[in-house]
């Protein structure tokens, strides 16, 4: 069975510009979670949605948006680029948003800001 | 809200010798405490966890002990191999209203397995 996909893997962008990444989650996963991760530290919860609906939202600005579609795929946006946002950004599905439903991420998407 | 430290931040062993990393915590309702290795270039992969009703769980060479009187919990690893190489996370959850799902990591541990 496939894992959870993320594209593109890696995207390099400007300061001031949009990104959208996109996230596939595991066939049967209703829960979609988004982390960012700056090099040498863990990952930092961003948003997490489940049944197209944001369940839970962590400290990040109003820059950053995401939704969730009928067949569960989520997308991340980031607007008005910043330096500070670059970063590994990690999606992560589960079947469901109950604690201790294990989750499973992806590989991540490397975003780069020159 | 939750305060996650993990020791040590980095770890460097002998192949074969014994590795194991702590991970401590704040807030005394977390009921969930897996443990994420991540390798270069990869993702964080859930490797074990355990819930606050069980102390100690084993899975081959990796086992997880929980002392929630202390409020820690510690990554065993045995007879380690190069492979075991990588950033190992904990992330303890905790159900409550808007909590359920979202993880809070540690600030990770880099493991060293030297041949």
């Amino acid at each position: 069975d496939a894992g959870v996909t993320q594209s593109p893997t890696h995207l390099i962008k400007t300061r001031g510009q949009h990104v959208t990444l996109r996230c596939s989650p595991i066939s049967g996963h209703k829960s979609v979670s988004w982390y960012q991760q700056v090099l040498g530290q863990g990952p930092q919860f961003i948003f997490q949605y489940y049944e197209k609906e944001e369940r839970g939202r962590g400290n990040f600005p109003d820059r950053f948006s995401a939704r969730q579609f009928p067949n569960y795929s989520s997308e991340l946006n980031v607007n008005a680029l910043l330096l500070g946002d670059s970063a590994l950004y990690l999606c992560a599905s589960s079947p469901w948003t109950a604690v201790g439903q294990p989750q499973h991420f992806g590989d991540g998407t490397r975003l780069s800001i020159l | 809200g939750e305060n996650v430290e993990q020791h040590p931040s980095t770890l460097s062993v002998q192949e074969g010798d014994s590795a194991v990393i702590k991970c401590t915590y704040s807030d005394s309702a977390s009921n969930y405490f897996p443990w994420y290795k991540q390798e270069l270039g990869k993702g964080p992969q859930l490797i074990i966890d355990i819930r606050s009703n069980v102390g100690e769980k084993k899975d081959q060479r990796i086992a997880v002990t929980l002392n929630k009187t202390a409020k820690h919990f510690s990554l065993h690893i045995t007879e380690t191999q190069p492979e075991d190489s990588a950033v190992y996370f904990c992330a303890p959850d905790r159900e409550g209203s808007g909590n359920t799902g979202k993880l809070i990591f540690g600030q990770g541990t880099t493991l060293q397995v030297k041949p």
